[in-house]
């Protein structure tokens, strides 16, 4: 069923420090990409959703996608303590089927 | 309030009998979804429910059903409990249509003795 890959499997950056993660479908179906965030303890929730080509920008969040590639890309900029946390990726096809990816464990060190 | 409900929080269950997991929503939400989750592993879809109609993914059908009495609560149900259904599981909900956001519970943890 995994159809989603993420890289990398964990990530240290300082504070203040810019963190990029990266995540790729191998089904060529999907149109749809999610970005959540897990902190250790709670459930999952949604940062970040993506579907046309190119970039966007919410705060210290930007998302960018190249749906040639079915590559999407996560880069938080001025990274604080409070967002480490595990970051999900997510792809759907539009037939209410979301499939998520192993997951890349973000710690932003003081 | 965009809260989805799974109890118990936390199951223990021995091998070879049923465990029956609830959840609710009060989002009305068209759409529930219970996912697998193991440590360092993508959480996998089990099965959701889009309205009245159970959608089973192809590699789980056997292995687990579901119910859905009504909008607000979807069941997770295993006949036959083996070791390798220790997990997390978490119940989601999204709104009627396609490519709309998923809220999730703060799931059950199962462990199968």
């Amino acid at each position: 069923q995994q159809k989603v890959q993420q890289s990398p499997e964990s990530l240290i950056v300082p504070e203040g420090g810019m963190a990029s993660l990266n995540c790729t479908s191998s089904d060529r179906n999907v149109d749809y990409f999610w970005w959540y965030r897990q902190h250790s303890g709670k459930s999952p929730k949604m940062l970040m959703s993506i579907f046309s080509n190119g970039e966007k920008e919410e705060g210290r969040f930007t998302v960018h996608l190249n749906k040639a590639s079915l590559h999407t890309s996560l880069h938080i900029r001025d990274s604080q303590p409070s967002d480490s946390a595990l970051y999900l990726c997510a792809a759907s096809r539009g037939n209410n089927r979301i499939f998520f990816g192993d997951g890349t464990q973000l710690v932003v060190k003081p | 309030d965009t809260t989805v409900k799974q109890n118990p929080r936390y199951k223990l269950a021995r091998v070879g009998k049923p465990v029956n997991l609830i959840c609710s929503q009060t989002m009305n939400h068209d759409t529930m979804y219970w996912y697998q989750k193991k440590p360092n592993q993508a959480p996998k879809l089990l099965l959701f429910y889009y309205d009245k109609i159970l959608n089973r993914e192809a590699d789980t059908f056997e292995k687990f059903q579901s119910s859905r009495p009504n909008n607000s609560f979807c069941s997770l149900y295993i006949g036959s409990a083996g070791l390798e259904y220790s997990a997390m599981y978490l119940c989601a909900s999204s709104r009627g249509g396609t490519n709309t956001e998923v809220f999730f519970g703060k799931g059950t943890r199962l462990t199968v003795v």
